[in-house]
């Protein structure tokens, strides 16, 4: 399995609090990745990271912010959060090579009451 | 943009049974890749199998493979000899193959089906 961790794996807030949520990798990838899953929308891409500092919007980027400072981690921030924002949050990572696979995180359960 | 559809949000099989999960999508691009992610109760994403568009001859692995109608823009799942391991979400997904490096990681996930494997 890729060494990929993210932390919290669950989390329960109020709304308008701030929530970090970190992603941790051992794998050295380039590329990392936040998702959101949802039902009835299968997952979608909040967030991305092409590098150290280098990051940029997905499909779903509103009330999101980024941060990427080294390598191994990339943390998504709920600024306040709202209540459409309880969701299952999933971190996942690639490399450019030959049949480059995404290998995801176990995901982070956040409830927004 | 593109889109993916799973018409299907619940399956059911009886096991040792095959089954065969929809996907369709929408693009105006020629070159792409489609996956197919199985998501059991561990919440742990699992890559079951993968299809360049480029490529006619339709992706196998083991007891899965899939039906790739390019024109139709279809690209179903066929199961056999289902097993009680099998149960669980399966999304199909769709990947751009135009934006470089970054597109590695860029899906768009269809809505998932819930597969049930019955004994």
């Amino acid at each position: 399995d890729a060494g990929i961790t993210q932390s919290p794996r669950h989390k329960v807030t109020e709304t308008g609090t701030p929530v970090t949520l970190r992603c941790h990798q051992t794998e050295n990838h380039r590329y990392m990745y936040w998702y959101r899953q949802d039902p009835g929308h299968g997952l979608r891409l909040i967030h991305y990271s092409y590098g150290v500092k280098d990051t940029d919007k997905g499909e779903v980027s509103d009330g999101y912010s980024v941060s990427r400072s080294k390598t191994e981690d990339f943390l998504l921030t709920l600024e306040s959060a709202t209540s459409s924002q309880t969701s299952v949050y999933f971190c996942a990572i690639s490399e450019r090579g030959n049949n480059e696979k995404l290998f995801f995180g176990s995901g982070t359960q956040l409830s927004v009451l | 943009a593109q889109t993916v559809t799973q018409s299907q949000p619940e399956m059911s099989v009886q096991e040792a049974e095959t089954v065969t999960l929809s996907c369709t999508y929408d693009t105006s691009e020629s070159d792409y890749y489609l996956f197919w992610y199985k998501q059991p109760p561990s919440r742990q994403m699992i890559l079951v199998i993968r299809q360049e568009a480029y490529k006619q001859q339709n992706a196998t692995e083991n007891r899965f493979s899939v039906n790739f109608q390019k024109a139709a823009k279809s690209f179903s799942l066929k199961i056999s000899d289902s097993q009680l391991g099998d149960a669980a979400m399966y999304f199909c997904a769709y990947r751009s193959t135009n934006a470089g490096g970054t597109s590695y990681g860029k899906l768009t996930f269809g809505q998932g089906t819930i597969l049930t494997v019955h004994p």
